[in-house]
């Protein structure tokens, strides 16, 4: 059974419009939300994070919206721009023993000029 | 610019050679892990350390992996005898505390033949 889970699998959206990437998770432990965005070659790259008694968090372009009693996570990315091409990763983590984070499979993201 | 260093960049082995890759985890952050993400996109936690101590490992890597993080030098993660189903990524990630945001490395790609 898949902890963690993201869709759509791609996306595709023009320069300027806002790409939603969906999250949900199954185990209720889980309290610590990274979102990591991830170019070819590359390693992971912290976008931004939540934590479960937050429902939202902002930063600039991106917005995570959270939804605790749904076990259901977004990440909003407004005024999208052809650099913001790459593969996201939502990951989570009960956190208080070891810190491992579970991983989503990814959601690649294409945005055209 | 990852803070996290991660050498080598690639690794070509034969099956049942020694590999091993080394890691420096971004300075102040005494909590280190090791992922394998392979050619799908899937992250399989390996292990963590606080300082030079394991918190956690998964049954692979009792078996044929073996990790350390000594003081005063790099963390490394070392496969005994590869096998062609260990070509993926390994990334090194550290943080400041367990239940913290992460810094990746830009990881060691293995490819085992």
């Amino acid at each position: 059974q898949q902890q963690v889970r993201q869709s759509p699998q791609s996306l595709t959206v023009w320069e300027g419009e806002t790409a939603i990437l969906n999250c949900s998770y199954e185990d209720s432990t889980f309290n610590y939300f990274p979102w990591y965005q991830q170019f070819p070659g590359e390693g992971p790259a912290l976008l931004i994070s939540i934590r479960s008694v937050s429902d939202k968090k902002e930063d600039g372009r991106f917005t995570i919206f959270f939804n605790k009693r749904e076990k259901k996570l977004s990440l909003h990315i407004t005024d999208s721009q052809p650099g913001d091409s790459a593969t996201y990763f939502c990951a989570a983590s009960e956190g208080a023993n070891t810190g491992k984070l579970t991983f989503g499979d990814g959601t690649v993201l294409t945005v055209k000029p | 610019n990852s803070k996290v260093i991660q050498t080598p960049r690639y690794l070509v082995k034969g099956q049942g050679q020694k590999a091993k890759m080394r890691c420096i985890p971004e300075k102040g952050h005494p909590v280190v892990f090791w992922y394998q993400q392979n050619k799908n996109n899937e992250f399989k936690f390996l292990i963590n350390f606080q300082n030079q101590e394991v918190l956690q490992q998964i049954d692979m890597t009792e078996k044929r992996f073996s990790a350390e993080c000594p003081s005063n030098s790099p963390c490394s993660l070392e496969i005994q005898s590869s096998e062609a189903g260990d070509s993926a990524l390994y990334l090194c990630a550290s943080s400041s505390h367990r239940n913290s945001d992460y810094t990746f490395g830009s990881g060691t790609r293995l490819l085992v033949i």
